[in-house]
């Protein structure tokens, strides 16, 4: 696609619920990574994929976030049991090799209540 | 590690007012530098970068200048407008791809 897609825009989830966070990037960007930016704050690296393969997750804050690109191309971020502190607006971005083309998504606010 | 410091807002300012935001960064070697832009509502998008020391990075009016010997990469304008309003960040990327970002400035310009 022009750009990257992510869905849905807003999502309200109760405290202790799963939810899923997607992310379509630019056709043919071989690298993709999401984001947590939480409110008034810049945005913090969660993990990194070079095609299917999920090269680093240094910045998942807990096991309870989890990400996966299965076939290299739509990216999923899961967050399981969700707190309150996870609030905040999920930022996927995808790129060719050396920043070219670095491109965001509009981002997934999650709120959790 | 490397990090980036931002200076912190809100801004407000008059339209046809010069606008300067600061930004230093702490880094080993010589990274390339990043402006990024976040109107409401949308994600970010990059506004200028520069890749080297010296190097002017320009855009829509914006100019940002990598300043080696004081670690700086100023954010300005000469003459802001209303439809700039939004919020600036300041990047640094990491050998891994990822951008290390500054808290962000705040930018609101009233007619």
């Amino acid at each position: 696609g022009a750009g990257v897609s992510q869905s849905p825009r807003y999502k309200v989830a109760k405290r202790g619920q799963d939810v899923a966070l997607r992310c379509d990037p630019i056709s043919g960007h071989v690298s993709l990574f999401w984001y947590q930016q939480a409110l008034g704050q810049g945005p913090e690296f969660l993990t990194y994929f070079q095609n299917e393969a999920q090269l680093d997750k240094s910045g998942l804050p807990s096991d309870r976030f989890f990400a996966e690109r299965p076939e290299g191309s739509v990216s999923t971020l899961k967050i399981q049991r969700t707190q309150q502190e996870d609030s905040a607006v999920y930022l996927c971005a995808s790129s060719l090799p050396g920043f070219y083309g670095y491109t965001f998504g509009s981002g997934t606010r999650l709120t959790v209540v | 590690g490397d990090s980036v410091t931002q200076m912190e807002g809100p801004v407000t300012l008059s339209e046809e007012a010069f606008l300067t935001i600061n930004c230093t960064y702490t880094a080993t070697g010589y990274p390339s530098l990043f402006w990024y832009v976040q109107y409401p509502g949308e994600g970010l998008q990059l506004l200028l970068k520069a890749t080297k020391a010296d190097d002017k990075g320009s855009n829509k009016g914006f100019e940002a200048t990598y300043r080696k010997e004081t670690t700086s990469f100023h954010l300005e304008k000469g003459s802001v407008q209303v439809s700039d309003s939004a919020v600036y960040f300041c990047a640094l990327p990491n050998t891994g791809n990822q951008f290390y970002f500054g808290t962000g400035t705040s930018l609101t310009v009233i007619p």
